[in-house]
């Protein structure tokens, strides 16, 4: 059964400081997504990036990198130059591409706050 | 372009009553889509998956006759709270997959409270 974890219930960041936000996975299908997503406290979820299991580089998308090490099952979100808008819940998230319906499942998510 | 709209936003009910959550895709069309649930300060739950056409295939202990869902259209899926109770009060969100797409699309959510 796939699995996401995230141990950070909470982080915190100054602004324009890189902060580092930490996923953790199990699966045994070996074609898979991670995902990151931001929820702000209006509850949207906002889609971040995305790392396909079979990708070679480190996805990235702006600001946000993810940090993609497949022998250790890790997909750590980096998110550079931080900005106050950046304060919300992050959450990890995958998909095994190979079961079903391709339920998307999520960590416990992350709480960020970003200071002046 | 993938848009997800969900609507009621907020709703307040009585006890007793049933309510109805209505999720549509506004520019593709979706086969699947996905319901779940988040209590304050924690993760979503996936409560159940809705396929067009077919019954909803629901998670392990979700009951089925409290959350019906019907997802009669390629572009809409509706939960249905049934005889709410205060305990159902939560935020619910769904979600579409545009086949093309890896990511997947969020409605804004219905925060629903029963009193």
């Amino acid at each position: 059964a796939q699995k996401i974890t995230q141990t950070q219930p909470g982080m915190f960041v100054q602004e324009k400081e890189a902060v580092t936000l930490d996923c953790t996975y199990d699966t045994s299908d070996p074609s898979y997504g991670l995902f990151w997503y931001k929820q702000p406290s209006s509850g949207e979820m906002i889609f971040l990036i995305y790392q396909g299991s079979y990708d070679q580089q480190n996805a990235t998308e702006g600001r946000y990198s993810l940090n993609f090490q497949k022998a250790r099952k890790s997909a750590n979100l980096v998110i550079s130059a931080s900005q106050l808008g950046d304060s919300a819940m992050y959450f990890c998230a995958m998909r095994e591409f190979n079961t079903g319906f391709q339920k998307l499942v999520f960590g416990t998510g992350t709480r960020l706050l970003v200071s002046p | 372009g993938a848009v997800v709209s969900q609507h009621p936003s907020r709703v307040i009910c009585k006890s007793g009553t049933s309510v109805k959550i209505e999720c549509r895709s506004l520019d593709f069309q979706a086969t699947t889509m996905f319901w779940y649930r988040q209590f304050p300060k924690q993760s979503l739950m996936l409560m159940a998956t809705s396929n067009e056409g077919s019954k909803a295939t629901y998670e392990q202990g979700v009951e089925k006759d409290k959350f019906l869902i019907n997802h009669a259209s390629l572009t809409l899926s509706t939960l249905t709270v049934t005889s709410a109770h205060p305990e159902d009060s939560s935020f619910y969100i769904c979600s579409a997959r545009d086949e093309g797409r890896f990511e997947a699309f969020f409605g804004q959510g219905t925060r629903l409270t029963v009193v």
